[in-house]
């Protein structure tokens, strides 16, 4: 089955510093890579995601990267607010295995 | 588009009782569902994929007969935790893709919490 690394676990910005979190994943078959955000006791949100026919793709100050032949694939978050504070989940593959999350908290 | 309906949002039981999770699908119809958990401050495991008209299929180290999964229709599966331990708490959430290439969309989760 397919498994994902995520990196790091926690991660603590300046407010406007950027962020970045990397994943990798096992199974070269996985064509599906989306990216959630989870707030405290609540739902993962869908902030963006990326297909295998992609290298990169962006939403204002969120971006995805995704290099197949290395199979890893990266979340970027630019001029990061206080709002951004929550767990970002990295997921793979079409019924997703999900990496193990990472804090991120931005600091005022 | 794409709303996943989780009932009920957090549910207190005593040991030994059974607890029944409802997973709706408002606005599409799901034939797959699928059903994660989650403990405090680790990641969403995968339980089991729910799949309208036939069996569940379970991952590896889920007790079917404890996690019996019910999917009798185009939107709506059901997870029922039978005979309840406090091992059992945990944050149960339920999801779907929606029509196309629609993305994974969750249900709001169910809080269990086991006396």
């Amino acid at each position: 089955g397919e498994n994902v690394e995520q990196h790091p676990s926690t991660l603590s910005v300046q407010e406007g510093d950027s962020a970045v979190i990397k994943c990798t994943y096992s199974d070269s078959a996985s064509n599906y890579f989306p990216w959630y955000k989870q707030e405290l006791g609540k739902r993962p949100q869908l902030i963006i995601d990326i297909r295998s026919n992609v290298g990169e793709k962006k939403d204002q100050r969120i971006a995805v990267t995704l290099n197949k032949t290395a199979k890893h694939f990266s979340l970027h978050i630019t001029e990061t607010q206080p709002e951004d504070s929550a767990v970002y989940f990295c997921a793979a593959g079409g019924i997703p295995t999900f990496g193990r999350g990472t804090s991120l908290i931005v600091h005022p | 588009g794409a709303v996943v309906s989780q009932h009920p949002s957090w549910v207190i039981c005593k040991s030994g009782t059974s607890v029944k999770i409802e997973c709706r699908s408002l606005d599409f119809q799901a034939t797959t569902m699928f059903w994660y958990r989650q403990f405090p401050k680790q990641s969403l495991m995968l339980m089991a994929t729910s799949n309208e008209g036939s069996k569940a299929t379970y991952e590896q180290g889920v007790e079917k007969d404890k996690f019996l999964i019910n999917h009798a229709s185009l939107t709506l599966s059901t997870l029922t935790v039978t005979s309840a331990h406090p091992e059992d708490s945990s944050f149960y959430i339920c999801s779907a893709y929606g029509q196309g290439d629609s993305p994974l969309h969750f249900g709001n989760g169910t809080r269990l919490t086991v006396t």
